[in-house]
């Protein structure tokens, strides 16, 4: 059965570094999606992208935070520059025409 | 305001008991609904969804859940728990029309003991 995977699984990071985590979204899917969630607490949406440009993202998806899809696979989040409240565990998810959709086994970032 | 209500935080149950989790939502018009779970240290699964039609819908691992327009309710329902069920369980909707965003309720946290 198809999945979603993200790589790394864990990443540890100084607080200002940049950081690209990455995901390869269930291959006929039209849409893709980030969610975090921090320890302890619910998990939040951050953006969906579709049709190659964000359709929708949080007040949390500020300008510290980018989306890419650079190749028919991938799908990516990068921060510019970690701060320690980055620390969350963050969800690629994706869809083939948007109303169910399917989650990644999360990558666990650490910023200190 | 749009919301998703988990009222029960942590639940345990006796390895072979009944569970049910209680989910409510707050929208103005049904939306789609979802249960997942999230097994410790792992990602989120898909047990199971309901769009429209039948309200008892059943999805993976022997769950079912049932959707109560009247009651803006969709409870997840076990008749028989194993061990392995202990995980933490979120409701979860999206806006009928799909694309849009998944709203997940807090968890319920489930302890299964011998």
């Amino acid at each position: 059965e198809p999945e979603v995977t993200q790589t790394p699984s864990h990443q540890v990071t100084q607080m200002g570094q940049e950081v690209i985590l990455r995901c390869v979204p269930i291959s006929n899917h039209l849409y893709f999606y980030w969610y975090r969630q921090i320890l302890g607490q619910k998990v939040e949406f951050l953006v969906s992208f579709y049709n190659n440009e964000i359709s929708e993202k949080s007040e949390i998806f500020d300008d510290q935070f980018s989306v890419e899809r650079p190749d028919g696979s991938n799908f990516t989040l990068k921060i510019r520059s970690t701060k320690l409240e980055d620390s969350a565990m963050y969800f690629c998810a994706s869809s083939y025409r948007g109303e169910t959709q399917y989650f990644g086994p999360g990558t666990r970032l650490l910023v200190l | 305001a749009q919301s998703v209500t988990q009222p029960d935080i942590h639940i345990t149950v006796s390895e072979g008991a009944s569970l049910e989790l209680r989910c409510n939502y707050s929208y103005g018009a049904t939306p789609y609904l979802f249960w997942y779970v999230q097994s410790p240290g792992q990602g989120l699964q898909l047990l199971l969804k309901y769009f429209s039609g039948d309200t008892l819908v059943q999805g993976i691992k022997g769950f079912e859940a049932e959707f109560k327009r009247s009651q803006s309710s969709f409870n997840l329902r076990k008749p028989s728990v194993h061990w392995s069920d202990a995980a933490e369980y979120f409701c979860a909707v999206v806006l009928s029309g799909g694309y849009q965003k998944v709203t997940f309720g807090t968890g319920t946290k489930l302890q299964v003991i011998p």
